[in-house]
């Protein structure tokens, strides 16, 4: 079964410092793996995808997320982090291998950048 | 390029009733996948279509059912309203079932009594 889980339910940043939102997954076959940004009564937006290649891929908005294949982790990232990156933060995943499979999302990590 | 719409925006049903839920896709998109997205937490997947066809199904009850038209537009409908079923539902749009990236229209949130 496919599973995500975030472990921290908030992260506190000061405005300028580098950010780091965590990500594990389980998944059988090859995951497909996403990070989305949700603001107060909004739908989602999409922020990243890794589907395949290098391990670092770049986003939206100045962020970033590192697939480790051997931790089963994909940590979202942000060099310098803004009051405006405050909001709720979801990682998801699917098997790649297995099609109609759905998106299976984490429970969502808080941000707060304080400044 | 138009994004992902849902109406209404708001709903308020009495338990027992039956609801009907609208999302419009994105332009060139085939895939529509509905969420519903309970008070602090993720995302819950409810089931998908890709074109007009069912093409997964979450852990949710046959209440809960819907369609795609040949605009690739989607409804769901949900009979016999529960309490539980108070949610943010949430209809996303991809160009496709493989890899591609959903993309989210606002919600509809739903209210029973």
């Amino acid at each position: 079964a496919q599973s995500v889980a975030q472990p921290e339910d908030q992260v506190n940043v000061a405005e300028g410092n580098p950010l780091t939102v965590k990500c594990t997954y389980s998944v059988s076959g090859n995951p497909y793996l996403f990070w989305y940004v949700q603001y107060p009564n909004r739908g989602l937006q999409f922020l990243l995808k890794y589907i395949t290649g290098d391990n670092l891929v770049k986003g939206s908005y100045g962020f970033e997320a590192e697939f480790n294949k051997s931790q089963t982790s994909f940590h979202l990232k942000k060099p310098s982090a803004l009051v405006s990156d405050s909001a709720l933060y979801f990682c998801a995943v699917r098997d790649g291998g297995q099609a109609g499979t759905a998106l299976i999302f984490g429970k969502g990590t808080t941000l707060s950048v304080s400044s | 390029e138009t994004g992902v719409t849902q109406s209404p925006t708001h709903l308020i049903k009495t338990r027992g009733q039956q609801v009907t839920l609208r999302c419009s896709s994105q332009s060139g998109h085939n895939t529509v996948s509905w969420y519903q997205q309970a008070l602090g937490q993720g995302p819950q997947f409810i089931f998908q279509y890709y074109r007009e066809e069912e093409n997964g199904r979450g852990n949710f009850p046959p209440r809960f059912s819907g369609l795609q038209f040949p605009n690739y537009s989607s409804e769901l409908n949900v009979n016999a309203l529960e309490l539980d079923d108070s949610a943010l539902y949430l209809c996303a749009s991809s160009l496709g079932v493989g890899g591609y990236e959903q993309y989210f229209g606002p919600g509809t949130r739903l209210t029973v009594t």
